[in-house]
């Protein structure tokens, strides 16, 4: 596609639920990034991939999200057993190949809200 | 992990007016990209300035990665300017971009 692409755009869910989050990246990046946005805050890393495997996952907070890139193009982020702390814009980047040498581009992020 | 700071936090601008945004770096870095987040959320791409002088339009952008830092200028400021500036670096470790808080620009008419 044209960019980078997120659906859903928002999504409102109970707390305890489990969520999944797509990310479709820019045609032909081998690399993509999941992050995490709170209120007032700049995005903080959570995983990055190189091609279907995950090269850095330092950023995931606990064990209840994960992230899979199955085919090496679509990710998703997925989060078990949700609380209301995971409420927050999730944004996903692709770039052509991996860091340094490359410009990442966003997504429109998704709004998770846990009520 | 390496720090980024920028400065100011808040700024308020006339329209027309011109603007510095600053962005400090704590450490080495390979790569550093300046972003522009509009009120809807999406991060726009300003430059990928990892080292030297760009000029789009009325922005421009300088790094001194020796030095630590890089400058955003806006010139001639518009509403739609309006939005919070993002300044994003990759250390010498290669780990994926480390964002600083931002500053947050207003415009106004």
């Amino acid at each position: 596609g044209a960019g980078v692409s997120q659906t859903p755009s928002n999504k409102v869910t109970e707390k305890g639920k489990y969520v999944e989050l797509r990310c479709d990246p820019i045609s032909g990046h081998t690399a993509l990034y999941w992050y995490r946005q709170s209120l007032g805050q700049g995005p903080e890393f959570l995983i990055y991939f190189q091609g279907t495997g995950a090269a850095d996952d330092s950023g995931l907070p606990n064990d209840r999200f994960f992230a899979v890139r199955p085919e090496g193009s679509v990710s998703t982020l997925k989060i078990q057993r949700t609380e209301r702390g995971d409420s927050a814009v999730y944004l996903c980047a692709s770039s052509s190949t991996g860091p340094p040498n490359t410009e990442a581009f966003f997504g429109q992020g998704t709004r998770l809200t846990v009520v | 992990g390496i720090q980024v700071e920028q400065s100011p936090p808040d700024l308020i601008l006339q329209e027309g007016a011109n603007s510095t945004l600053r962005c400090n770096f704590s450490d080495s870095v390979n790569n550093l990209q300046w972003f522009h987040q509009n009120p809807w959320g999406q991060l726009i791409n300003l430059f990928y300035i990892p080292s030297g002088t760009k000029q789009n339009g009325r922005l421009s952008a300088t790094t001194v990665a020796t030095e630590r830092y890089s400058l955003l200028y806006i010139s001639s400021s518009q509403t739609t300017d309006s939005g919070v500036y993002f300044c994003a670096v990759i250390d010498s470790g290669n780990t994926p971009l480390v964002f600083g808080k931002g500053t947050r620009l207003s415009v106004i008419a």
